[in-house]
């Protein structure tokens, strides 16, 4: 059990558009979802945190207009990369928890590339 | 600020080495502090420590807290080449249950 799937796993965009990326918890329901950004070698950036019916919780510095999240219900909350630009690219991890912090499951990432 | 701190960046070792990675944090409200394992994609659990001088043990890998001293290290013996991958440190902290991460120490076993 405990199986986080993440639509696309990869995605190319021209700059300027906009990309949509699924977060799925697919046999548990969810009480938080965390979205987080890794450069390569780098750690994970928490970007935002997502509770089922309400405001997303943005970390310092993470813009709220380009980076819009959205938790639909308690197995699905979207990332939406609003106006990539090149700068955007990046690799996005979701992680859906369900209790404590050792019942944090991660998705296997999308990887984003704006040209 | 919350900062957790991990060393070293990176290792190099020789399959059967025995590797110490290690954590150290400075947070407020201290809650428990996990480890994970990344190879590819997405990271996966390992420990989770909430009580000083307690040893956890899965197989090769085991992993210690010291409250007092504020760090744990995730020991790994006998490593074997599946064993390369980025050794993630996060602490919980604080009232809303965040997740602090460190930088990772990227592990490479060669054969």
């Amino acid at each position: 059990g405990a199986v986080v799937s993440q639509h696309p796993s990869w995605v190319i965009c021209k700059s300027g558009t906009s990309v949509k990326i699924e977060c799925r918890s697919l046999d548990f329901q969810a009480t938080t979802m965390f979205w987080y950004r890794q450069f390569p070698k780098q750690s994970l950036m928490l970007m935002a945190t997502s509770n089922e019916g309400s405001k997303a919780t943005y970390e310092q510095g993470v813009e709220k207009d380009k980076f819009l999240i959205n938790h639909a219900s308690l197995t699905l909350s979207t990332l939406t990369v609003t106006s990539a630009h090149p700068e955007d690219s990046s690799f996005y991890i979701c992680s859906a928890m369900r209790g404590g912090p050792e019942t944090q499951y991660f998705g296997p990432g999308t990887r984003l590339l704006v040209l | 600020e919350d900062k957790v701190v991990q060393s070293p960046l990176s290792l190099v070792v020789h399959e059967g080495d025995t590797v110490t990675l290690n954590c150290s944090y400075e947070v407020t409200n201290f809650r428990s502090l996990l480890w994970y394992k990344q190879e590819k994609k997405a990271p996966t659990f390992l420990f989770m420590l909430t009580s000083s001088g307690i040893e956890k043990k899965s197989g090769r890998l085991s992993s210690i807290l010291d409250k007092k001293e504020l760090f744990s290290i995730l020991n790994i013996t006998a490593t074997q080449t599946g064993d390369s991958a980025i050794y993630l440190c996060a602490v919980e902290a604080g009232n809303n249950r965040k997740l602090i991460w460190g930088l990772g120490t990227s592990l490479a076993v060669n054969p």
